[in-house]
């Protein structure tokens, strides 16, 4: 079945500093991937998404591209602020209207 | 501009007790709603799906029920709550079905006891 996997549960940076977030997935259908951040207490809200492969998507300064050869779809920012502390999750969705998240990723940044 | 509200805010349930949550969308004609549950810091679990009136999909049971009495309105209930229910419950809209935007309300944090 339909499903993501995101390798690190918590990435620990210094303000500044570049960071990529791994997402991998399966899936038969042809690929809708996301990703959404959740701060502290908030409601998770679309970071990026797409569905066409090697393409860059760019929003907030973060970056994603769809790797459709190795079922990919990294998230990535080149200097981290501490406002990027949150959780970020990678999702997948089908056309049966089914949305797969990942477990996510905690990301904190210090000073 | 569209709104979506959920209520309520926050409940501690006994164990056995029933449930109600409630979310509403305002400013979108027939949008396609979701709910879903998320386990403390945890991942978010797609609980059920509708696209029109009426119509609701399960994805997941966990002894939870669901239904959309108008176009602007979902609810989430049970008739017995487990303590395995505990977590935050969020609505959820999109125009077009899964493969486009969820944009999320504010939740419900819910504890049983």
């Amino acid at each position: 079945g339909d499903s993501v996997t995101q390798t690190e549960g918590l990435v620990t940076l210094t303000k500044g500093l570049p960071v990529m977030l791994n997402c991998t997935y399966q899936t038969t259908y042809s690929p809708f991937l996301f990703w959404y951040v959740q701060h502290l207490n908030e409601a998770p809200k679309l970071l990026l998404k797409s569905s066409t492969d090697n393409k860059r998507t760019e929003h907030q300064g973060f970056y994603a591209t769809l790797h459709k050869s190795s079922s990919s779809f990294h998230l990535q920012k080149s200097s981290v602020q501490l406002s990027d502390s949150a959780l970020y999750f990678c999702a997948l969705s089908d056309p049966n209207n089914r949305i797969f998240f990942g477990d996510g990723t905690q990301l904190v940044v210090k000073p | 501009a569209q709104t979506i509200h959920q209520w309520p805010v926050a409940e501690i349930k006994a164990v056995g007790s029933p449930l109600s949550l409630g979310c509403t969308i305002k400013g979108k004609s027939s949008p396609n709603l979701y709910w879903y549950w998320q386990a403390t810091g945890g991942t978010l679990q797609q609980l059920f799906y509708s696209i029109t009136v009426g119509q609701v999909e399960s994805v997941v049971q966990l002894n939870l029920s669901a239904s959309r009495p108008k176009d602007d309105q979902f609810i989430l209930s049970t008739e017995k709550l487990l303590l395995s229910h505990s977590g935050f419950y969020l609505c959820a809209w999109s125009l077009r079905g899964a493969q486009d935007t969820q944009y999320f309300g504010p939740g419900t944090r819910l504890l049983v006891l």
